[in-house]
């Protein structure tokens, strides 16, 4: 049972323009949201992370928007750079330290 | 500190033959999780660790699978009898109790049954 959602499987954008990546969670318990991002033969690496008491949270050109109403939130990438170029995860966590990851998008950065 | 270091990178094995992949977690974090990625399923949780105490295995697939953390410097996964669909990336990752931090994951290790 997926309990996080990432509906896009892949999104392409332009050098210097807004990506915009969604995540919808099912399990109205969750209580932390965080973004990974991975690279090829790597392991997922942290990139930003928000509490459900907030609905915004930003990092330099990254920033989250959680909308708990609509168990929805986003990754916010302005402006994206050919470096960016990876697989992003979105993944949740309830009252413990375990997490649940959705299945990840793909985001390619054109130059 | 060196980071979650996992091995091996890569593990090729015959159908029903014992794997065991191994893991240390960075010093210090008293969390230790197993995830297993494959395309049909994404990221699924296996089994975490809180203080070298199993806390949760209900994602392990079945008792083909065992996982041990003996110390807090060391973590194993074993898989016996392993099958094809076995075949994934197997990632550890490790962390202290902070929920707005994050994990840190090791590179992982692909796992391939033949």
């Amino acid at each position: 049972d997926q309990q996080v959602k990432q509906n896009s499987p892949s999104l392409s954008v332009q050098e210097g323009r807004i990506s915009i990546l969604n995540c919808d969670y099912t399990n109205s318990m969750f209580d932390y949201f965080l973004w990974y991002k991975k690279y090829p033969a790597e392991g997922p690496t942290f990139l930003i992370s928000i509490s459900s008491i907030k609905d915004k949270n930003e990092d330099g050109r990254f920033t989250v928007f959680l909308n708990k109403s609509a168990k929805h939130l986003s990754l916010h990438i302005v402006p994206s750079q050919p470096g960016d170029s990876a697989v992003y995860f979105c993944a949740a966590s309830a009252f413990n330290n375990d997490m649940r990851f959705g299945a990840g998008t793909r985001l390619t950065v054109k130059p | 500190d060196a980071g979650v270091i996992q091995s091996p990178r890569h593990e090729v094995t015959e159908m029903g033959q014992e794997v065991t992949l191994r893991c240390k977690p960075i010093s210090g974090h008293d969390y230790l999780f197993w995830y297993r990625q494959t395309m049909m399923r994404g990221l699924e949780l296996l089994i975490y660790f809180n203080n070298n105490v199993p806390i949760d295995d209900s994602g392990m697939p079945e008792d083909r699978f065992s996982a041990k953390m003996p110390n807090a410097s060391f973590s194993t996964l074993k898989i016996q009898p392993s099958e094809p669909r076995d075949s994934a990336v197997y990632f550890c990752a490790s962390s202290l109790f902070d929920r707005l931090s994050g994990y840190t994951f090791g590179s992982g290790t692909r796992l391939t049954v033949v």
